[in-house]
């Protein structure tokens, strides 16, 4: 059981948005930032939002991030085929606490 | 560029223990933490624990306290965990990841470069 509550599947089609929640609580999303984990099939995780809403260099701006209170959502917008992957959200709560992931699907 | 070199694929048998490396370059070693993070076939991340390279010191969670071991080797910019007693259930891909911290107007904890990652097969 995570810490973090994800949906485990999202999809869209290409173009659309599609936005993929995570809920937490007062001891880690409500006090700390959060982040999110992009992992495409067979490879490591990568950086993909940090500190909810900032982008590491080379991230498109198709990914946004959010957080109010105890929730956070990550939007990708003009859906892409290379967008299919897994998506963690991460915060800390004494230790690096993960959201069990979504695994979003192009359609 | 900063690099994160996981070592190769191991096969233990139940009881056993594992070593898995992870060379950094690119930036200085000891500025920064190194995490270990793990993924069974099909699941989440899951969050094993922290080491500073500098000082040594290290944070590992609960599940994992007493049979999760994280070294250095700051000569070669090398950073190891151990995990002892293995059983089926830690059959997993390894990952070590560069940690920091993250203060603005809030507080948080980020890992931001990721090695390749370690398969270690627990089977009899």
């Amino acid at each position: 059981q995570s810490v973090l509550t994800q949906p485990p599947s999202a999809s869209g089609t290409p173009g659309q948005r599609v936005t993929i929640s995570c809920s937490g609580s007062s001891s880690n999303i409500g006090s700390n930032y959060v982040y999110w984990y992009q992992q495409l099939p067979g490879t490591a995780p990568k950086l993909l939002i940090y500190r909810n809403n900032q982008r590491p260099s080379g991230v498109p701006d198709r990914f946004s991030g959010s957080k109010s209170g105890t929730s956070a959502s990550l939007a990708i917008s003009g859906l892409r085929s290379e967008d299919e992957a897994d998506y963690y959200c991460a915060a800390w709560d004494d230790s690096v606490v993960f959201g069990g992931g979504t695994k979003l699907t192009v359609l | 560029q900063v690099q994160l070199v996981q070592s190769g694929a191991e096969v233990k048998k139940p009881g056993a223990s594992v070593k898995v490396s992870c060379k950094a370059s690119g930036y200085t070693f000891t500025s920064y933490d190194i995490n270990w993070v793990r993924q069974a076939t099909g699941q989440g991340l899951e969050w094993m624990g922290w080491m500073n390279p500098n000082s040594g010191n290290t944070g590992y969670a609960q599940k994992f306290q007493g049979r999760v071991t994280m070294t250095r080797n700051t000569s070669i910019s090398t950073a190891y965990m151990e995990l002892s007693s293995l059983r089926s259930e830690d059959t997993a891909v390894y990952y070590c990841a560069r940690g920091t911290v993250d203060y603005y107007d809030s507080s948080g904890y980020y890992l931001d470069y990721w090695g390749q990652g370690t398969l270690v097969t627990v089977s009899s």
